[in-house]
């Protein structure tokens, strides 16, 4: 149980295009939802709270024009990389925080995007 | 806001040796500590993860225990083995309300040497 998926798994796209990366959780409903990015040998860095039916909250310093985020139902959450440079290639990892068990956080298995 | 300190960054055992990972929090209403560990490539896993209410849990090889007065917690592994080579992430969250982001150490890269 508490499976969540991320699709696709990873991404080239060439500079300026957008890029749209789906966060699923599969067996569970899912209230809020997380965007992580993760540099190389680095930690976890929380992009953007994800609500179903209300606008994400975004941490200071992170665009919210750059990346759209959308949670239009308890099972799926989208996040948009509008006009990609190749400083936003990394790798994109979201997280689904299950109702009844609502602090617990189950990761999907990461997007990496490459832009060129 | 919170903030999460974790040492060392990395840590090399011999296999059948003990590892502790060790974390400290700044904000004494987080309440909620878990810990994930990450192979290359892959999603962070849940191991173990504790509340504010309890001072210590086990499960099997791994335990983790929680000083609240001192904010801080840290990760044992007992007999280590190849397979628990891995990086390991502490977190803590203020889960309530309309709150529960998981903050993140900057991770522990545990190397076990067969």
């Amino acid at each position: 149980g508490a499976v969540v998926s991320q699709h696709p798994s990873w991404v080239i796209c060439k500079s300026g295009t957008s890029v749209k990366i789906e966060c699923r959780s599969l067996d569970f409903q899912a209230t809020t939802m997380f965007w992580y990015r993760q540099f190389p040998k680095q930690s976890l860095m929380l992009m953007a709270t994800s609500n179903e039916g209300s606008k994400a909250t975004y941490e200071q310093g992170v665009e919210k024009d750059k990346f759209l985020i959308n949670h239009a139902s308890l099972t799926l959450s989208t996040l948009t990389v509008t006009s990609a440079h190749p400083e936003d290639s990394s790798f994109y990892i979201c997280s689904a925080r299950e109702v009844r068990r609502a602090e617990t956080q189950y990761f999907g298995p990461g997007t990496r995007l490459l832009v060129l | 806001g919170e903030n999460v300190e974790q040492h060392p960054s990395t840590l090399s055992v011999q296999e059948g040796d003990s590892a502790v990972i060790k974390c400290t929090y700044s904000d004494s209403a987080s309440n909620y500590f878990p810990w994930y560990k990450q192979e290359l490539g892959k999603r962070p896993q849940l191991i173990i993860d504790i509340r504010s209410n309890v001072g210590e849990k086990k499960d099997q090889r791994i335990a983790v225990t929680l000083n609240k007065t001192a904010k801080h917690f840290s990760l044992h592994i007992t007999e280590t083995q190849p397979e628990d080579s891995a990086v390991y992430f502490c977190a803590a969250s203020r889960y309530g309300g309309s709150q529960g982001n998981l903050i993140f150490g900057k991770g522990t890269k545990l190397s076990v040497k067969p």
